[in-house]
């Protein structure tokens, strides 16, 4: 059972645009993570969020977790070609302990 | 200070082979998570090591299995390989059991033919 929805799953931009990605679930995290994955790597880490009502700041990016902590977005502003690639949500749960719970993830492009 | 390391980047077998996959964590990280990637299921968790002992089990047939040693190195094993078992493995680290902060590797690329 797919605990997390993550969307939209592709997104194919013009450098300068800005999206938004959005993770949801029907149950409620006990913290969420976004990552960065490029072809051939591993993802990378970029933020946690744990407390309802967050916001999280990484230069162009804006991290929100919702307040009911089953929802989160990551903003994206004045997109670059830089930023192409998977970003994928992920999230623990009480019934699932310590593991990560992954969005099948967002395949941005980014054109200039 | 060296990522985490896995071996070997690629690998091909052919159904009903078995396979182990190895992964060297951060040095000082005592947690060594495993997960398969593949297009159609994106990441799905397969098992957590700390201190040899494994924590926690995703829902995955018993033809998956790993260990931990002493020195914090994990190993994943596939017995009985099926073609459906074709996926990137990833192995992540941790400072700690339960640690939010994980630090992934590149993976292997497994190709079961």
């Amino acid at each position: 059972t797919q605990l997390l929805e993550q969307s939209p799953q592709f997104l194919s931009i013009q450098e300068g645009e800005n999206l938004t990605v959005y993770c949801n679930s029907s149950s409620v995290f006990s913290s969420l993570q976004w990552y960065r994955q490029e072809p051939g790597e591993g993802p990378v880490l970029l933020v946690t969020v744990v407390t309802g009502g967050e916001v999280k700041k990484l230069k162009r990016l804006t991290f929100q977790f919702g307040d009911a902590r089953k929802d989160s977005s990551l903003h994206i502003t004045a997109a670059q070609p830089g930023d192409t690639g998977l970003y994928l949500c992920a999230g623990t749960f009480r019934q699932a302990g310590t593991a990560l719970i992954f969005g099948k993830g967002t395949t941005l492009s980014v054109s200039s | 200070k060296a990522g985490v390391t896995q071996t070997p980047r690629y690998l091909i077998k052919t159904r009903g082979q078995q396979v182990t996959l190895s992964c060297s964590p951060i040095s000082g990280h005592r947690s060594v998570s495993w997960y398969q990637q593949t297009p159609g299921q994106g990441l799905q968790f397969l098992f957590e090591y700390f201190s040899e002992t494994q924590r926690n089990k995703g829902n995955f047939p018993g033809r998956f299995s790993g260990r931990q040693f002493s020195n914090s190195r994990s190993e994943m094993n596939v017995s009985t390989l099926e073609l459906g078992d074709s996926a990137l493995y990833l192995c992540a680290s941790s400072l700690d059991w339960g640690r939010e902060k994980l630090f992934f590797g590149s993976g292997t690329q497994l190709s079961v033919l």
